[in-house]
């Protein structure tokens, strides 16, 4: 199976610390892309990272890319209240016909 | 913005019928998608759709399952005969470049 698996399952901080997730792979990809999902609600595109990069920013989120290891890390700094919700990674084969969701971790941010 | 619409946002049906969700693209993308998301659990792919025809389904999609894009905007999932355990939200997105889009879903309940 191509899922992905994010870990931690749950994480709790305080506003204004950093998170770190972490997402596994099973088989080679194109990209690999975060979402986040508030409670009850649709899936937010929050970066995508292509299998030849290793590591890319967008305003306070890191994403890397380890593809011998075949994982992948989500970095929040000085994360806020509002960054509260589920983080999940999807990974595309070559022919984007598919793509494999995490069972995401949930992430709460306490003020 | 442009943006991936969903209707209805909630569906509540009795076990047997037959359920129409429907799903605006993004217009210029050529990609659609269908996702469910079974309360607590991983987004699932159904299946992926391109140029008037199923790319690709999951396991899931069986004979119960039909995509169809009736006219240049519209995307639909029919299920023809709901199970208590089709009850879940149903995302659709759509992808012009490497991006997927999702819609905000239609939560379906099976009675």
């Amino acid at each position: 199976s191509q899922q992905g698996e994010e870990d931690p399952q749950a994480l709790s901080i305080q506003e204004g610390e950093n998170a770190t997730m972490n997402c596994s792979y099973k088989t080679s990809i194109n990209n690999l892309q975060w979402y986040r999902q508030n409670s009850g609600r649709g899936l937010v595109h929050l970066i995508l990272i292509r299998s030849n990069e290793r590591e890319k920013h967008s305003g306070r989120l890191r994403v890397t890319l380890d593809t011998s290891k075949k994982s992948s890390s989500l970095l929040i700094t000085a994360s806020r209240a509002a960054d509260t919700a589920s983080y999940f990674c999807a990974t595309a084969l070559y022919n984007f016909n598919k793509f494999y969701f995490g069972s995401g971790t949930k992430l709460n941010v306490k003020p | 913005e442009p943006e991936v619409t969903q209707t209805p946002s909630h569906q509540v049906t009795q076990m047997g019928q037959e359920v129409i969700l429907r799903c605006v693209p993004i217009s210029n993308h050529l990609y659609f998608y269908w996702y469910r998301q079974i309360l607590g659990q991983k987004v699932e792919f159904l299946v992926s759709f391109y140029n008037n025809e199923i790319s690709e389904k999951s396991e899931i999609f069986d004979d119960q399952f039909s995509v169809e894009r009736p006219d240049g905007s519209n995307f639909t999932l029919k299920i023809r005969s709901t199970k208590l355990e089709d009850s879940a939200m149903y995302f659709c997105a759509s992808r012009g470049g490497n991006e997927q889009f999702f819609g905000p879903g239609t939560r379906l309940t099976v009675l």
